[in-house]
């Protein structure tokens, strides 16, 4: 069975400075992976995905994501975040057997102070 | 291009009452996934339509429930509804194939 673990249930961290929100699976098969973005009573935004080929995936909003195979790990970056980057971030895996069943982490609060 | 959308945008029930919820995906989009974010418990996957049929489902009872249609639409049913019901619930689509899937924006479902 697949999970995700986001490590930081909270990130607090000051505008202008960089952010990594960290993110691990486990999966025994090759995956999909996902960071998603979720604004306070709003529905999922999709920020970047790896579906194949180059690990350094580049998103939306100037986030990026490395996979590491080895460390089985999607490590979501923004070298500097802005105030309107305050959210909850989720990592989502799929490894394409159910379609695009996706299977979430427990979500990071980034709160970004001025 | 519209993206997911679903409706009502909240919904109160009593308890014990059923509830339906629909989503219409992206255009061209032939799947629709149903999701259930509850305080406390997370996104928890509930059921996956595909040209129409059941595909699979997640860990809920029966009680939840639901059907595509043939323009891809889709309802997602709970009956019995019980307060732990209440949640957030996030409608996805995808288009066939290994790609990735868009959210609405979520129908709020209190039971009281």
């Amino acid at each position: 069975a697949q999970s995700v673990t986001q490590l930081d249930s909270q990130v607090p961290v000051f505008e202008e400075a960089p952010v990594e929100l960290r993110c691990n699976y486990s999966s025994s098969v090759s995956v999909y992976l996902f960071w998603y973005v979720q604004y306070p009573n709003q529905g999922l935004q999709l920020l970047l995905k790896y579906l194949s080929g180059s690990t350094l995936v580049k998103g939306i909003n100037g986030f990026e994501a490395e996979f590491n195979k080895s460390q089985t790990s999607f490590h979501l970056r923004k070298p500097s975040v802005h105030i309107s980057d305050t959210a909850e971030y989720f990592c989502a895996v799929s490894d394409g057997e159910y379609g695009n069943k996706l299977v979430f982490g427990a979500g990071t609060i980034l709160r970004v102070k001025s | 291009e519209a993206g997911v959308t679903q409706s009502p945008t909240h919904l109160i029930k009593t308890r014990g009452q059923q509830a339906t919820l629909r989503c219409s995906p992206i255009s061209g989009h032939t799947s629709v996934y149903w999701y259930q974010q509850a305080l406390g418990l997370g996104l928890q996957f509930l059921l996956w339509y595909d040209e129409g049929e059941e595909r699979n489902r997640g860990n809920f009872p029966p009680r939840f429930s639901g059907r595509q249609f043939p323009n891809y639409s889709s309802e997602l049913n709970v009956n019995a509804l019980e307060l732990e019901d209440s949640a957030l619930y996030l409608c996805a689509s995808s288009p066939g194939g290994k790609t990735e899937a868009f959210f609405g924006q979520g129908t709020r479902l209190t039971v009281v």
